[in-house]
């Protein structure tokens, strides 16, 4: 069966680095993704990954482990702006995107 | 502004209506998605189209049909339409062979 977990709030201090984690367990696996949502917006991509590891983009990086069903998204730097929920989605073979209920991120100052 | 468009951009009916969505994807972009995203659900798959043909499905009712037509934008019909239909709609587009997906803004739809 399909689920994405991640935690459902989170907050950190402006400037400070946070990481998001998300377990995955999907009917088959075609890439891990992650998108920041601010209220009543589209979500907007952040990145993606397929192969095993570390991808940078920025202040944001994210991470992903096929083996343990596993991913992370690293926020550097963090800015007010970031206040946000951040979605975790699974893509299932067919392009078919699993998305997790999102980590709501709040950022102090 | 991903470059795909929606409309209505809200859109308020009673119980039992039906409505129809529209989304226009990206220039270029062959497969179209349509989303709900709901206060208790999150953000749930629909239905995918790739160059007028149903590609995927996903947790779409029987009350729900979508189609993608020659100039490649797609419609969401609504039928029957309950309280708890009330929901964002997002359509989302893609490149064949690139697995990013644009998103829309939305059409928030309210059921009376």
């Amino acid at each position: 069966g399909q689920n994405i977990d991640q935690p459902t709030e989170m907050t950190a201090t402006e400037g400070a680095i946070v990481q998001i984690n998300c377990t995955y367990q999907t009917s088959g696996f075609n890439g891990l993704f992650w998108y920041q949502q601010h209220a009543g917006e589209a979500p907007t991509f952040l990145s993606y990954n397929v192969l095993d590891g570390l991808e940078e983009k920025g202040r944001f990086s994210s991470f992903l482990s096929r083996s343990k069903g596993y991913s992370y998204l690293l926020l550097k730097e963090l800015q007010m702006k970031d206040s946000a929920s951040y979605l975790c989605a699974a893509m299932e073979y067919g392009n078919k995107l699993v998305f997790g209920a999102g980590t709501i991120l709040r950022v102090k100052s | 502004d991903s470059g795909v468009t929606q409309t209505p951009k809200h859109l308020i009916t009673a119980t039992g209506q039906r409505v129809t969505l529209r989304c226009s994807p990206r220039s270029g972009d062959l497969s179209v998605y349509w989303y709900q995203q709901s206060l208790d659900q999150g953000l749930q798959f629909l239905i995918q189209y790739y160059n007028g043909e149903e590609r995927a499905k996903g947790n779409i009712l029987e009350r729900f049909s979508a189609q993608q037509f020659p100039d490649l934008h797609s419609e969401l019909n609504l039928s029957s339409l309950e309280l708890g239909d009330s929901a964002l709609y997002f359509c989302a587009s893609s490149v064949v062979g690139d697995n990013e997906q644009f998103f829309g803004p939305g059409t928030r739809l309210t059921v009376l």
